[in-house]
C-alpha cells in the first residue's frame, strides 16, 4: 500500500525566502506524482505534475523534481510572496488511484 | 467552462436522511473519482470509476453508493446519513496516466 510523506507539516517564512517542501513515497511504481495547492474552504489547484519518466518540471516561481528510485518529491518555490501562504499537497498516481500526503502548510509573512 | 463540476456546494442535513452528490466532467476523461477530506483535511479515495465501471472501493460502508450513468457522470447518494459523514467531498477525473482535475468539493454537514 502506497505511503506518501509531507515534511515539514508546517512552514513559516519572511517574504522572499525560497521555499523547499519535500514529499516521500513507499512503492516506487508509479505513472507520476502531481503537486497540488489547497487554499483554506477551497477546492484543489494542480501546480506541476511530473511524469514517472521525468526528472523535473518547471512552471516560473514553481520546480518540482523527482527520484522515483528513491522514491522522493521536493517542490522549490523560488522568492516566496505572501500570497503563496497555503497547504501544498503532494499526490502520487498509482493503480487507478492518487494517493495524497498530509499536505505542509505554508505561511509568507509580509 | 468549468471542467469537473460538483453540486450541491454546500449540503446540512439531518442525520438519518438520505442524500446525492452529483459530479460531471467536461475533459473527455475516461476516469472518474470520489475523494473524502476529513476535519484533519487529509485526503482519501473512496471510489474510482472506469468507462462506468467501478474500479476501487476503499472500504467505505455500504451506505455510500456511486452510480455512473456515462463516463462523464458520477454522482455519489448516501444512506442514513451520520454525524461522522460529515466531511469535505471531492470529485475528480483523469485520464489512465495524466494528471488529476479536481471539482470544488461539496461540504457536507450532518446535524
Amino acid at each position: 500500500k502506497q505511503e506518501v510523506t509531507q515534511i515539514p507539516a508546517a512552514l513559516s517564512v519572511p517574504e522572499g525566502e525560497n521555499l523547499v517542501l519535500n514529499c516521500s513515497f513507499t512503492d516506487s511504481a508509479i505513472y507520476n506524482l502531481q503537486w497540488f495547492r489547497q487554499d483554506p474552504g477551497k477546492g484543489l489547484t494542480s501546480l506541476l505534475l511530473i511524469q514517472s519518466s521525468q526528472r523535473e518540471q518547471t512552471s516560473g516561481r514553481l520546480n518540482a523534481s523527482l527520484d522515483k528510485s528513491s522514491g522522493r518529491s521536493t517542490l522549490y518555490i523560488a522568492a516566496s510572496q505572501p500570497g503563496d501562504s497555503a497547504t501544498y499537497l503532494c499526490a502520487v498516481h498509482d493503480d487507478y488511484k492518487l494517493s495524497f500526503g498530509a499536505g505542509t502548510t505554508v505561511t509568507v509573512r509580509a | 467552462d468549468t471542467a469537473v463540476s460538483q453540486t450541491p456546494k454546500y449540503l446540512v442535513t439531518q442525520m438519518g436522511n438520505d442524500k446525492s452528490i452529483k459530479c460531471e466532467q467536461n475533459l473527455g476523461h475516461d476516469t472518474m473519482y470520489w475523494y473524502k477530506q476529513d476535519s484533519k483535511k487529509f485526503l482519501k479515495i473512496m471510489f474510482s470509476y472506469n468507462n462506468k465501471e467501478l474500479i476501487i472501493n476503499e472500504t467505505v460502508p455500504n451506505r455510500f453508493s456511486p452510480k455512473s450513468p456515462d463516463k462523464a457522470h458520477l454522482n455519489l447518494h448516501i444512506n442514513s446519513l451520520e454525524l461522522g459523514d460529515s466531511a469535505v467531498y471531492f470529485c475528480a477525473s483523469s485520464r489512465r496516466t495524466d494528471g488529476y482535475t479536481f471539482g470544488s468539493g461539496t461540504r457536507l454537514t450532518v446535524v
